[in-house]
């Protein structure tokens, strides 16, 4: 057990809605990263929050946007859904900004858009 | 821009066997390099890191990896595989330049098989 909570485990919804999930980090960790893993364009970083900011964009969508709460925990929130967008995603925290800092994954949440 | 590629989506020991799986890199500059391992339906565990102390990094379980600029690889290792090395590992890179330096890049996996 990492400490990092993702909730749902599993999400199932339809083309064009909009979901959200989110992240707990573990205690004293105050980076929050998103991930997203899919059989065709492998594991890709989407985005990183620390201490309540947006701090590095990898490969996210515009439709995808995410925020982290003062408590620290995070959501990401997919839009307009399609099926390419089916895959695990995976929050990922650290007690530091640096990519230096060990990060602890959570078990992810399973989307799929039917 | 980095890249990194891992040679072999899928690799088969015999336990007790050696296990090497492989990593290389590109990039102009030496970057931090990780080695993560992911067991079925759970997330990424870091196995090591190379952050430019020794170029010989050991890691949990009994892996280690070896940065080697020359030939622009960190394969990772273990002298005896077991059967709960059975899982999928990912070699990923990160630019250590200030621009860039908290994106994590990730190769596409290679899934270890251990046959008793």
């Amino acid at each position: 057990d990492s400490g990092v909570t993702q909730t749902p485990k599993h999400l199932i919804t339809a083309t064009g809605q909009r979901v959200t999930l989110r992240c707990s980090p573990r205690s004293g960790d105050l980076s929050v990263y998103w991930y997203q893993q899919s059989l065709d364009q492998g594991l890709q970083f989407l985005i990183q929050y620390y201490n309540g900011e947006e701090r590095a964009k990898g490969n996210i969508l515009e439709r995808f946007s995410a925020q982290q709460f003062p408590d620290l925990h995070s959501e990401l929130n997919l839009s307009s859904l399609e099926l390419g967008d089916s895959a695990l995603y995976f929050c990922a925290s650290s007690v530091g900004a640096h990519v230096r800092n060990e990060q602890f994954f959570g078990p992810g949440t399973r989307l799929t858009v039917l | 821009a980095q890249s990194v590629t891992q040679l072999g989506s899928h690799v088969s020991v015999s336990e007790g066997a050696l296990v090497l799986l492989r990593c290389n890199y590109s990039s102009s500059v030496p970057p931090y390099l990780f080695w993560y391992v992911q067991y079925p339906n759970q997330g990424l565990q870091l196995l090591l890191k190379y952050t430019s102390a020794a170029t010989l990094v050991k890691g949990i379980n009994g892996f280690e990896a070896e940065f080697k600029k020359s030939e622009t690889s960190f394969h990772l290792t273990k002298p005896s595989a077991h059967m709960s090395d059975a899982a999928e590992y990912f070699c990923a890179v990160s630019d250590r330049r200030k621009t860039s330096y908290d994106k994590v890049i990730f190769g596409p996996g290679t899934s270890l098989s251990v046959i008793p």
